[in-house]
């Protein structure tokens, strides 16, 4: 069965710390991951896609990795700010089809206290 | 350009009644696709409609229904509204072409059913 899940649930962390949130799937066949960054009460917004023959990949203070092997994705966030709260979702896409053949993540909540 | 925009952003309801969201791709997006996300499932995707077609369905009951008009615009109509349909309900476009794609997401209509 095609799944994601993401760890953890929730997180709480104190400005400037860094974080990472876990990603693993069982997602096949696997085109590409994408991790999305959700702020409450508005859309999805992407953050990062990797394919499968990329392994790090980067977007200002945010690197997500993957290891298409192990099936395991994360995203590190660096010197976290207030605004870095909010949900980030793991998506994963298989080649086949269209946006039914996107498998996303419930997500872990983030909160970045001061 | 301007984003993905839904309408309305707020809507109660009762049980029983039916309701229509509308979703306004970015200009030049072919295909729209709804998802409805809950706290405790993520995002579940109910469609998606290609070029006034659609292309990829979810595994949701028939009060569930869209469509989508020549300008790419899309409605979905939930009828017989139950408790459980509480959710916010996401519309996402994209080129519609390559695997690639990149969704990009509406802010969602937030319907409260009592």
């Amino acid at each position: 069965k095609n799944q994601v899940e993401q760890s953890p649930q929730s997180l709480i962390i104190l400005e400037g710390k860094n974080c990472t949130l876990q990603c693993n799937y069982t997602v096949s066949p696997f085109s590409n991951l994408r991790w999305y960054k959700q702020d409450t009460g508005r859309g999805p917004v992407s953050l990062t896609i990797m394919t499968f023959s990329e392994n790090t990949k980067s977007n200002g203070r945010y690197t997500a990795t993957l290891d298409a092997d192990t099936k395991q994705s994360s995203l590190h966030i660096t010197a976290s700010q207030l605004s870095d709260s909010a949900s980030y979702i793991c998506v994963v896409k298989s080649p086949r089809g269209g946006a039914n053949n996107l498998f996303f993540g419930t997500g872990t909540r983030l909160t970045v206290i001061p | 350009k301007a984003g993905v925009t839904q309408t309305p952003r707020y809507l109660i309801k009762t049980r029983g009644q039916q309701v229509t969201l509308s979703c306004s791709p970015i200009s030049g997006h072919r295909s729209v696709s709804w998802y409805q996300q809950t706290p405790g499932q993520g995002l579940q995707f109910l469609f998606e409609y290609f070029s006034e077609t659609q292309r990829n369905k979810g595994n949701f009951p028939g009060r569930f229904s869209g469509r989508q008009f020549s300008n790419s615009r899309s409605e979905m109509n939930v009828s017989t509204l139950e408790l459980g349909d509480s959710a916010l309900y996401l519309c996402a476009s994209s080129l519609g072409g390559t695997e690639h794609n990149e969704q990009f997401f509406g802010p969602g209509t937030r319907l409260t059913v009592l």
